[in-house]
């Protein structure tokens, strides 16, 4: 299986501040990477499928790069409610997911 | 708007068996693959099995390959999951999650916000 490792685990940042996060698989996923947002007791949320596509209804400040093993999720001015725990996923073979990245308010 | 909303969770013991629902809204439930996914205390997600639109066919994790059962009632908007012969690894959240086809792949986009099982004596 393809291991996806999430990074930073948790990260702080302040109202504003752009924000990234980072995913890297064990090979290539061929841009098969989605970006889910899950806030406390809530559902997840997609945010990114295939990359860079953003989905319907998500602000535009959040946006996604990356190739081959090396994916970003990049939050452009952070608000309050971006509060939550990020996680990648790939589904360019047998689906697997990061471990998540908690994003805390500094 | 989209909805799942699963139930069914709780204490099981070990060896036991547990039937989660997940009863979908918002949208044409038999045109969509329905997944389960888990998430174990302090571990990533772990997707455990599908079920294709018609019901014709499922797919499983191997951890999980003959102890669960995906099944969908089409005409209600439910997927289902029964779970037998359970072990205490098996303790974690469980989400029902639509599958879509994003560039020519099964991905994922709606999910649950989960139902809980614990497995213990």
């Amino acid at each position: 299986d393809i291991q996806m490792t999430q990074s930073p685990s948790v990260l702080s940042a302040s109202v504003g501040d752009r924000v990234t996060l980072n995913c890297k698989a064990s090979q290539n996923i061929n841009k098969y990477l989605n970006w889910y947002q899950q806030k406390l007791g809530e559902a997840p949320k997609l945010l990114i499928y295939n990359t860079n596509n953003l989905q319907t209804g998500i602000p535009s400040r959040f946006s996604g790069s990356g190739s081959g093993t090396d994916y970003t999720l990049t939050i452009s001015s952070l608000q309050p409610e971006d509060v939550a725990t990020y996680f990648c996923f790939q589904h360019n073979s047998w689906p697997t997911f990061g471990a998540g990245t908690k994003l805390e308010l500094k | 708007e989209v909805q799942l909303v699963e139930s069914g969770g709780g204490l099981v013991q070990p060896g036991g068996s547990l039937k989660l629902s997940c009863v979908a809204s918002g949208f044409t439930f038999r045109d969509y693959w329905m997944n389960w996914v888990r998430q174990a205390p302090g571990k990533t997600m772990e997707w455990i099995g599908d079920i294709k639109p018609d019901g014709s066919n499922t797919n499983y994790a191997p951890s999980v390959k003959n102890r669960f059962t995906i099944s969908r009632d089409n005409a209600k908007s439910i997927l289902y999951l029964q779970m037998s012969n359970m072990r205490s690894d098996y303790t974690a959240t469980y989400y029902c999650v639509r599958g879509t086809i994003a560039a020519g792949k099964p991905s994922f986009d709606y999910w649950g916000q989960g139902v809980m099982v614990t497995v213990s004596s």
